[in-house]
């Protein structure tokens, strides 16, 4: 079984610019969760969709956004980039979307933003 | 919000040693999951914790469900180089879908 995909590995950006970043859970999960990794903050969750519906957030600016579609891949985008943006983002599939259900992770997206 | 205490950060250790590392928490957690994350990767799952006082293992990891339902230990026996790497407490508490992590443990192994 394939497990979680995510969309560029690696991404270079420019401040003010947005970004959108891919992720295809593992087949049969339709819960997919959002976590921004930093050496300073570790990781921090940013949203949490199941069905298309979001159903949980995180501390996070507006900018910050996603969604879920009918096969449950989802996306997220960051809109007007900011230095401190420079992070790994990590998407995460679970089979029920059960609060106490099992997350596995996908590798990642590097973003840099300059 | 809810806040995971996880010690120590780092870990030096010889080779064939055991290691442990503990997670902490002021609120009850439902589950807890312990990752380990390689540079350039995202995070594994090794271990996936139910119930309180559960003990459960892994080949030679053994992770256990703190009675009080606020913590949870990962013990490694007889490190050996491929062990190297950051561990990662997680936990949902009570009907969230929030995966709160720890800060992770850093372990070296010296060969």
């Amino acid at each position: 079984k394939a497990g979680v995909t995510q969309t560029p590995r690696y991404l270079i950006k420019t401040r003010g610019q947005q970004v959108t970043l891919s992720c295809s859970p593992i087949s049969g999960h339709r819960s997919v969760s959002w976590y921004q990794q930093t050496p300073g903050q570790g990781l921090q969750f940013l949203f949490e969709y199941f069905s298309e519906t979001q159903r949980n957030k995180g501390n996070f600016p507006g900018r910050f956004s996603g969604r879920q579609f009918s096969n449950s891949r989802s996306e997220m985008n960051v809109s007007t980039l900011e230095l401190g943006d420079s992070a790994l983002y990590l998407c995460a599939s679970s089979r029920l979307g059960d609060s106490a259900h099992e997350q596995f992770f996908g590798p990642g997206t590097r973003l840099t933003v300059l | 919000g809810q806040q995971l205490n996880q010690s120590p950060q780092s870990m030096f250790i010889q080779e064939g040693e055991d290691v442990s590392m503990n997670c902490t928490s002021s609120s009850i957690f439902n589950t807890w999951l312990w990752y380990k994350q390689d540079p350039g990767e995202g995070p594994v799952l090794l271990i996936a914790l139910y119930k309180a006082g559960e003990l459960t293992s892994n080949g030679r990891l053994t992770a256990q469900f703190g009675i009080t339902r606020k913590d949870s230990f990962l013990n490694i026996s007889a490190s050996i180089p491929s062990d190297v790497g950051i561990y990662f407490c997680a936990g949902f508490g009570a009907g969230s879908y929030q995966l709160t992590f720890g800060k992770g443990t850093k372990l070296s192994v010296i060969p």
